[in-house]
């Protein structure tokens, strides 16, 4: 049993589209993090969240604490976002339960 | 923002052999960093926290002689695979947040890429 649940899975999206990649978690947390990897391995951390809504220039994360939902959207999204999305939680202590991430493709 | 790096970024060597990987915090300081695996086509796996100055704390399922984790100064943790067998081969990455605990933003190493033949 996952924890933590993406979907979708994988996602293809032409350039300028917006996108949405869904988390759910069935733990009680007291962060959600949404991580980007790029092709290479290497992670970058986009957000950590706790309750509301969060905005980097295209990038908007939200987080439903009742629902145990958080969502990541992409505004005008461009082939350079081709990447693993990972939903991330933290429930207590030193604790990382991870999604199985979102492949994210855009095409020119 | 923070940096970690990792060294080195890729090994390979032969079954049997001892392979240590460093992760160092460059802008920063880290009395903690996390130590996490990841096979091809799945998701991270947390294999256990090091902590500056005690012992680290590992995930159920990992071995604790296997992967020897020493976070010997602030800045510095390594994780060392002990007699290394091709199933270790793996993709391992280090992170480190810049507050206390995983409560706060990690940054995370560019990972080691490890075959063991």
């Amino acid at each position: 049993k996952n924890e933590v649940e993406q979907s979708p899975q994988n996602l293809t999206a032409q350039e300028g589209e917006f996108i949405t990649i869904n988390c759910s978690y069935s733990v009680g947390i007291s962060a959600l993090h949404w991580l980007q990897q790029h092709p290479g391995g290497g992670i970058v951390s986009l957000f950590m969240l706790s309750s509301g809504k969060k905005k980097h220039g295209r990038l908007i994360a939200t987080i439903n604490i009742q629902e145990k939902h958080s969502s990541l959207h992409i505004t005008a999204s461009h082939p350079r976002d081709s990447a693993v999305y990972i939903c991330a939680v933290t429930p207590t202590g030193n604790q990382f339960y991870f999604g199985t991430g979102t492949s994210l493709t855009v095409i020119p | 923002g923070a940096v970690v790096s990792q060294h080195p970024s890729w090994v390979i060597c032969k079954s049997g052999t001892s392979v240590k990987i460093e992760c160092r915090s460059l802008d920063f300081q880290a009395t903690t960093m996390f130590w996490y695996r990841q096979f091809p086509k799945q998701s991270l796996m947390l294999m256990a926290t090091s902590n500056e100055g005690s012992k680290a704390t590992y995930e159920q399922g990992v071995e604790k002689d296997k992967f020897l984790i020493n976070h010997a100064s602030l800045t510095l943790s390594t994780l060392t695979v002990t007699s290394a067998h091709p199933e270790d081969s793996s993709f391992y990455i280090c992170s480190a947040p810049t507050g206390a605990g995983v409560r706060n933003e990690q940054f995370f190493g560019p990972g080691t890429r490890l075959t063991v033949l």
